[in-house]
């Protein structure tokens, strides 16, 4: 597609609940990110996908994040028994790979998430 | 580990005046640095970059930054600030093969 594309683009939840969050990034890039924007904050590094590369985990906050990238393309970042906490903005990017294009990274829209 | 810091939370300035956001950053090697913008219920939308060579980058809306290796910043900066300027500025970095980190943004009120 032209740009990436993040769905639901709004969820809530109650506490305790599952959520999966999808990221469809522009075809051909290889490298992935998942970041989060609670309300007025910064953006919060969470996962690194680049290629066929083991993933870089570290920015998760917990174990009950997760997220696997299918096939090079698709990502799903899963959020198990969700907290109020972890509402924020779920913002997903992505970019050829180690080259760059003309405009960095191509962020989506995001996916805001509210646990209540 | 590598950071990057956007020391104020909030620039406030008058419309027509020059306009600086400052961004300090500490990543190994040879930084990549970006600045993003947010507007209101927006998506972060790219600013500029640099990767290598001139150290003033110019981008998109009339914005600049400046690298300055010996001091580790990457200021954004603007001749003339609009209102329609007033939004959340994000300064970001890397090194070559290693992750986007992101300040904590600053946000940027211009008034008429």
């Amino acid at each position: 597609g032209a740009g990436v594309s993040q769905s639901p683009s709004n969820k809530v939840t109650e506490k305790g609940k599952d959520v999966e969050l999808r990221c469809d990034p522009i075809s051909g890039h290889t490298a992935l990110y998942w970041y989060r924007q609670s309300l007025g904050q910064g953006l919060e590094f969470l996962i690194y996908f680049q290629g066929n590369s083991a993933p870089d985990k570290s920015g998760l906050p917990s174990d009950r994040f997760s997220a696997e990238r299918t096939g090079g393309s698709v990502s799903t970042l899963t959020i198990q028994r969700t907290q109020q906490e972890d509402s924020a903005v779920y913002l997903c990017a992505s970019s050829p790979g180690t080259g760059l294009t003309n405009y960095g990274y191509t962020f989506g829209s995001g996916t805001r998430l509210t646990v209540v | 580990a590598q950071s990057v810091a956007q020391p104020e939370d909030q620039v406030n300035v008058a419309e027509g005046n020059p306009l600086t956001v400052k961004c300090t950053y500490s990543v190994s090697g040879n930084p990549y640095l970006f600045w993003y913008v947010q507007y209101p219920n927006r998506g972060l939308q790219f600013l500029l970059k640099y990767i290598t060579g001139d150290n003033l980058v110019k981008g998109s809306y009339g914005f600049e930054a400046e690298f300055n290796k010996s001091q580790t910043s990457f200021h954004l900066k603007k001749p003339s600030a609009l209102v329609s300027d007033s939004a959340l500025y994000f300064c970001a970095g890397k090194a070559q093969t290693d992750k986007l980190i992101f300040g904590t943004g600053t946000r940027l009120q211009v008034f008429p």
